[in-house]
């Protein structure tokens, strides 16, 4: 596709239960990211993918928090356990070069725990 | 670690008035980045800044950096309400060691017809 795609882009789900969220970077980027937006805290960064491998993984909030990278393209982020203070806006970004800054964001999936 | 303070936090302007909305870095910033987000949407990439004194302009929206003040500033002159949205610095946490932003918290643009 033209730009970076996420599903679903809304989810609800209860307290406890686990979700997946799905990031379809721009095809040929390497470097992928996923970034947390909640009220009261902004735009927070969670993960850092260069190909397949993460070398950063220092905004992940907890260890319900994990995150793959399958074939250099899809990523997944799995929150485990979701808790009502998970609700947020998850937007994964990507682009060409981890040192070419120029971040293209997806729409984002709208988090809601009951 | 790195801060980004943005101000100011909402402005509501007219039509045909231009406006400033300013970054500011609590450490050294190595690059910076502009972009602009509507409700429900992803971020939009407006600018990139990466050399003191840098400034670039797009349409009718100008970015500069000011590497000694560690600040930037986003310039929309004769505001159209296309502009209304959220605008978000960025800042390079590591410098050239790619990987994560960090942002500000934004600033909320209203413009009146």
């Amino acid at each position: 596709g033209a730009g970076v795609s996420q599903s679903p882009s809304n989810k609800v789900t209860e307290k406890g239960k686990d979700v997946e969220l799905r990031c379809d970077p721009i095809s040929g980027h390497t470097a992928l990211y996923w970034y947390r937006q909640s009220l009261g805290q902004g735009l927070e960064f969670l993960i850092y993918f260069q190909g397949n491998s993460a070398p950063d993984k220092s905004g992940l909030p907890s260890d319900r928090f994990s995150a793959e990278r399958t074939g250099g393209s899809v990523s997944t982020l799995t929150i485990q356990r979701t808790q009502q203070e998970d609700s947020a806006v998850y937007l994964c970004a990507s682009s060409l070069d981890p040192a070419i800054y120029e971040q293209y964001f997806g729409p984002g999936t709208r988090l809601t725990v009951t | 670690s790195q801060e980004l303070e943005q101000s100011p936090q909402s402005l509501i302007v007219q039509e045909g008035k231009n406006l400033t909305i300013n970054c500011t870095s609590s450490k050294t910033l190595y690059g910076l980045y502009w972009y602009k987000q509507k409700y429900g949407e992803g971020l939009i990439f407006l600018m990139m800044l990466q050399k003191g004194g840098e400034e670039k302009s797009h349409e009718k929206i100008t970015a500069k950096l000011d590497e000694k003040k560690q600040q930037s500033s986003l310039h929309i002159t004769a505001s159209q309400p296309s502009h209304a949205g959220i605008y978000l610095c960025g800042a390079e946490s590591l410098y050239n060691q790619g990987g994560k932003l960090i942002f500000g918290q934004g600033t909320e643009l209203s413009v009146k017809p």
